[in-house]
């Protein structure tokens, strides 16, 4: 398996565009999470799907950001519009059971400008 | 008071040195504890779980004080590759969320 996908890797956006993060999980994993890492904040939990079906969206910063999950293998995190204070890493991980081991993408570095 | 709690570091340590990180956590309920690597502008990845009664993995020796609420990591005779941040997860009941500590930065020089 080629591990979690994130697309794309890097991203520089100008305020008030829309941004969209995709992420594709390890096949067969049930779960699936998107983090943001800043310096100031660290790794924050900002949603997580179990059989793509959103479960806990209270880290999601504000109405701005959805994010959606329209099958096993595919999900996406939108910024809309996008702020500079948005500027983070966003790592999408999954994961096959509660209480195990997640495994992560290697991220998406947005830049909002 | 934030729910995880790790020191920040830098840990500036030579190699063969002998290195400890701990970790608090605020919620009693929680069930769940690891020990997660992240290299430099890297993704992070699991280094181990935490058991109640402890565990070791080669150099690394992981505990958990739930009396106190605290976990912490060892890593013996220390390698220039060890150099990375650490990060504490906790999950809380029924693992419905995740919570990251901040992560300690640990530099091994030669």
């Amino acid at each position: 398996d080629a591990g979690v996908i994130q697309s794309p890797r890097h991203e520089v956006t100008e305020m008030g565009q829309e941004v969209t993060l995709r992420c594709k999980p390890i096949s067969g994993h049930d779960y699936l999470f998107w983090y943001r890492q800043t310096m100031m904040r660290g790794l924050e939990l900002l949603i997580y799907f179990n059989n793509n079906v959103p479960i806990d969206d209270s880290g999601m910063p504000e109405d701005r950001f959805s994010a959606k999950m329209p099958n096993a293998s595919f999900s996406t995190l939108k910024i809309q519009p996008s702020e500079p204070r948005d500027s983070a890493v966003y790592f999408c991980a999954s994961q096959d059971r509660m209480n195990t081991e997640a495994f992560f993408g290697q991220g998406t570095r947005l830049t909002v400008v | 008071r934030k729910e995880v709690e790790q020191d920040p570091g830098p840990f500036n340590v030579p190699e063969g040195a002998t290195v400890a990180f701990n970790c608090t956590y605020s919620n009693s309920a929680s069930q769940s504890f690891f020990w997660y690597r992240q290299d430099c502008r890297k993704e992070p990845k699991l280094l181990m779980s935490v058991y109640s009664s402890g565990n070791e993995d080669g150099r690394f020796t992981a505990q958990l004080n739930r009396a106190s609420q605290y976990i912490s990591l060892l890593i013996r005779d220390s390698k220039l590759s060890d150099s990375a941040t650490y990060l504490c997860v906790v999950k809380n009941t029924g693992g419905f969320k995740t919570i990251f500590g901040a992560g300690t930065r640990l530099f091994v020089k030669a």
